[in-house]
């Protein structure tokens, strides 16, 4: 069955240090997602990608994000210089049509020191 | 209710037992009701998404009900197995926000015990 995969499954990097999350979505699926869930909270939305544009973001989605589809399979999330608040799990999640559940990958693990 | 809330946060069932549980959302604005199955160490799997107002849906042992004019929905499992021990997710989708912009409950950990 074909599912969303992402890597790394954990990194820890150091305050002020640019981390890049990986997604492979599913191929067939046209709409993008990233989420976080910081430890003992809810998961938060933080940015949807459609046609190879933004189209929505989260409060959180400041300039230290960014999202990229660079060569049609993968879709990464980066985060230019991390703050010790980004420490979550970061999960993507891509949708066939924009009306039916999400895929979400194992998540992305991220310890910021 | 301006958030997504779900209740209880945890409980425990004996195999074989039936439960259920809620999850509250705001109901203006209201586009669809998202439930999600969340095992550990895996990713969430999608079991309904649901739109109409006393929309029922079924998936094996599972069902889900909704109520768009008072904003709640609940999820049941039919004589609880060990492998239904997992935290199921709720998250509503508004019709002022993006296609995927779910805003998701805290959880209900259900774990079923043999």
């Amino acid at each position: 069955e074909p599912e969303v995969t992402q890597t790394p499954s954990h990194q820890v990097t150091q305050m002020g240090q640019e981390v890049i999350l990986r997604c492979v979505p599913i191929s067939n699926h046209l709409y993008f997602y990233w989420y976080r869930q910081i430890l003992g909270q809810k998961v938060e939305f933080l940015v949807s990608f459609y046609n190879n544009e933004i189209s929505e973001k989260s409060e959180i989605f400041d300039d230290q994000f960014s999202v990229e589809r660079p060569d049609g399979s993968n879709f990464t999330l980066k985060i230019r210089s991390t703050k010790l608040e980004d420490s979550a799990m970061y999960f993507c999640a891509s949708q066939r049509s924009n009306t039916g559940e999400l895929f979400f990958g194992e998540g992305s693990r991220l310890t910021v020191l | 209710i301006l958030n997504v809330e779900q209740s209880p946060q945890s409980l425990h069932v004996q195999e074989g037992d039936s439960t259920n549980f809620t999850c509250s959302f705001p109901s203006s604005n209201f586009y669809a009701l998202h439930w999600y199955r969340w095992e550990t160490a895996k990713s969430p799997e999608a079991l309904f998404v649901m739109t109409l107002n006393g929309d029922e849906k079924k998936k094996g042992r599972i069902s889900a009900t909704l109520n768009t004019k008072e904003g709640y929905s609940y999820l049941y499992i039919k004589g609880s197995q060990p492998e239904d021990s997992a935290t199921y997710l709720c998250a509503s989708r508004m019709t002022t926000d993006s296609w995927g912009k779910l805003q998701f409950g805290a959880g209900t950990q259900v774990v079923v015990t043999p």
